[in-house]
């Protein structure tokens, strides 16, 4: 079974600062990768998906991720930090079901933005 | 235009009642997931629709939970006889068919709680 594993529940880091959150994932198959942003009391929303193509993926909000391989990894980044960016970000892999794609979620990460 | 629509947004009950959550996708949508998110298990899958396909009910955690949807549209998730640990924030997402059924827009969310 595919599974994601995200490194560190909590990030803090101060505005204009680099945004780094790690997803390392399992997958006996090529996976899809996702990110996603929870605002609070709200849904969750894409910010960048990888299926395959261009490694370095570019989202939302100034938003990119890495897909590597041989890391198993598919950290995000952003070069700046915005107070705007404070949220949980939470990394999942896609498990295929007959052409759906059901998602594994990693634990989530929440990231805090110091002024 | 408009996103996933769930109702309703909160939802206190007491312990054995039944509750019913309600999901609106996105207008022509083919897929519909519901998760869970609880504060101990992250975000779980719960169970998927795919157009007329039979539902892939693999990630309800017990027989007390069901779900429907109707005319290819509406869903509802059905908890039965409820527990404390039902306890969560439910998410319903919705996909499209072709190459972009892999991404999922979330609804904001149900808040159960049980007393």
């Amino acid at each position: 079974a595919q599974s994601v594993t995200q490194l560190g529940s909590h990030v803090s880091v101060s505005e204009g600062a680099l945004v780094l959150l790690r997803c390392n994932y399992s997958s006996s198959v090529p996976p899809y990768l996702f990110w996603y942003v929870q605002y609070p009391n709200q849904g969750l929303q894409l910010l960048l998906k990888y299926t395959s193509a261009a490694t370095l993926v570019k989202g939302i909000n100034g938003f990119e991720a890495e897909f590597k391989k041989s890391e198993t990894s598919f950290h995000l980044t952003k070069p700046s930090a915005h107070m705007s960016d404070a949220a949980e970000y939470f990394c999942a892999v896609s498990e295929g079901i007959q052409g759906a794609q059901k998602l594994v979620f990693g634990q989530g990460t929440r990231l805090t933005i110091n002024p | 235009g408009a996103g996933v629509s769930q109702s309703p947004s909160n939802k206190v009950t007491e312990k054995g009642k039944d509750v019913e959550l309600r999901c609106d996708p996105i207008s022509g949508h083919t897929a519909l997931y519901w998760y869970r998110q609880s504060l101990g298990q992250g975000l779980e899958f719960l169970i998927y629709f795919q157009g007329n396909s039979a539902p892939d009910k693999s990630g309800l955690p017990s027989d007390r939970f069901s779900a429907e949807r109707t005319g290819g549209s509406v869903s509802t998730l059905t908890i039965q006889r409820t527990q404390q640990e039902d306890s969560a924030v439910y998410l319903c997402a919705s996909s499209p068919a072709g190459t972009a059924a892999y991404e999922q827009y979330f609804g904001p969310g149900t808040r159960l709680t049980v007393t």
